[in-house]
C-alpha cells in the first residue's frame, strides 16, 4: 500500500541555516505529494504541494520537488528563522479523486537565535 | 472564509463516559476526513466520508469509536465509552473532489 517515510527528529538548527527535512514515498500510480505544518497547539497547514513529477512546490521559502526516480520530495530552506519551529509532515493522497492524506511520522524543527 | 470548525476546542473526561466530537467542513467541500494524533502513532486516519458516504472506516480502533455525517455540513465522531488511551487530537479535515485538504484546529481530548 501507498505510504510515507520521512526523517526522524528533532532537528535543531540555528538561525539562517540551511534546512533538508527528507521525504520518500511509496504508491501506485502518480499520486500527489504534500508538506503540512503544524506549530505548538495548533492544527495543521498546507506549506506547499506537488501534483507530477519534476514539479516544484514552493512557499515562504521553503521549497520541494517531486522526484520521480528516487520517490522523493525533500523539503528545503535556504535561511531558517526562530518563527519556522514547528513540526513538519510529508503526506501523499493517490490519484483517485476524493481519496485521503496519508501522512510521515513527522519532523521537529527547533531553530534557536 | 470560514475555515474547517471543530468544536470542543478541548475536552477533559471521566473514563466511561461518552464524548462527542464535532465537526462543520468548509462550505461546499464534499470530502470530510477524521484523523487523530498521538505521540506514539502520529497522525492515523480514521475515516472518511465522500458526498456524506463512508468510505473507509477501517482506521477506526474499535467499536467503541462511531462516526457519522447526516448531511453535508455536519460530522460527529462519538466515543462511547471513553478509555484513557482515547487521549489525543483528533483532527477533522475537508477537501472538493480530491484537490488539498484542509485541517481544523482539532479537538484536544484528555480521558482521566
Amino acid at each position: 500500500g501507498n505510504s510515507v517515510t520521512q526523517m526522524e527528529g528533532p532537528v535543531t538548527l540555528s538561525e539562517e541555516a540551511f534546512l533538508t527535512i527528507n521525504c520518500t514515498y511509496t504508491a501506485t500510480g502518480y499520486p500527489s505529494l504534500f508538506w503540512y505544518v503544524q506549530y505548538p497547539g495548533e492544527g495543521l497547514q498546507l506549506l506547499l504541494k506537488a501534483t507530477k513529477a519534476d514539479d516544484k512546490g514552493s512557499n515562504k521559502g521553503f521549497e520541494a520537488t517531486y522526484r520521480k526516480e528516487t520517490t522523493s520530495f525533500h523539503l528545503e530552506k535556504g535561511s531558517v528563522q526562530v518563527s519556522d519551529s514547528a513540526v513538519y509532515f510529508c503526506a501523499l493522497m493517490s490519484n483517485q479523486a476524493g481519496t485521503a492524506l496519508i501522512f510521515g511520522k513527522g519532523t521537529t524543527l527547533s531553530v534557536s537565535s | 472564509d470560514a475555515g474547517v470548525i471543530q468544536s470542543p476546542r478541548h475536552e477533559v473526561t471521566e473514563m466511561g463516559q461518552e464524548v462527542t466530537l464535532r465537526c462543520k467542513p468548509i462550505s461546499g467541500h464534499n470530502s470530510l476526513f477524521w484523523y487523530r494524533q498521538t505521540m506514539m502513532r502520529g497522525l492515523e486516519l480514521l475515516i472518511y466520508f465522500n458526498n456524506n458516504v463512508p468510505i473507509d472506516d477501517s482506521g477506526m480502533p474499535e467499536d467503541r469509536f462511531s462516526a457519522k455525517m447526516p448531511n453535508a455540513s455536519f460530522s460527529t465522531l462519538k466515543i462511547q465509552p471513553s478509555e484513557p488511551r482515547d487521549s489525543a487530537v483528533y483532527f477533522c479535515a475537508s477537501s472538493w473532489q480530491g484537490n488539498t485538504i484542509y485541517f481544523g484546529e482539532g479537538s484536544w481530548l484528555t480521558v482521566v
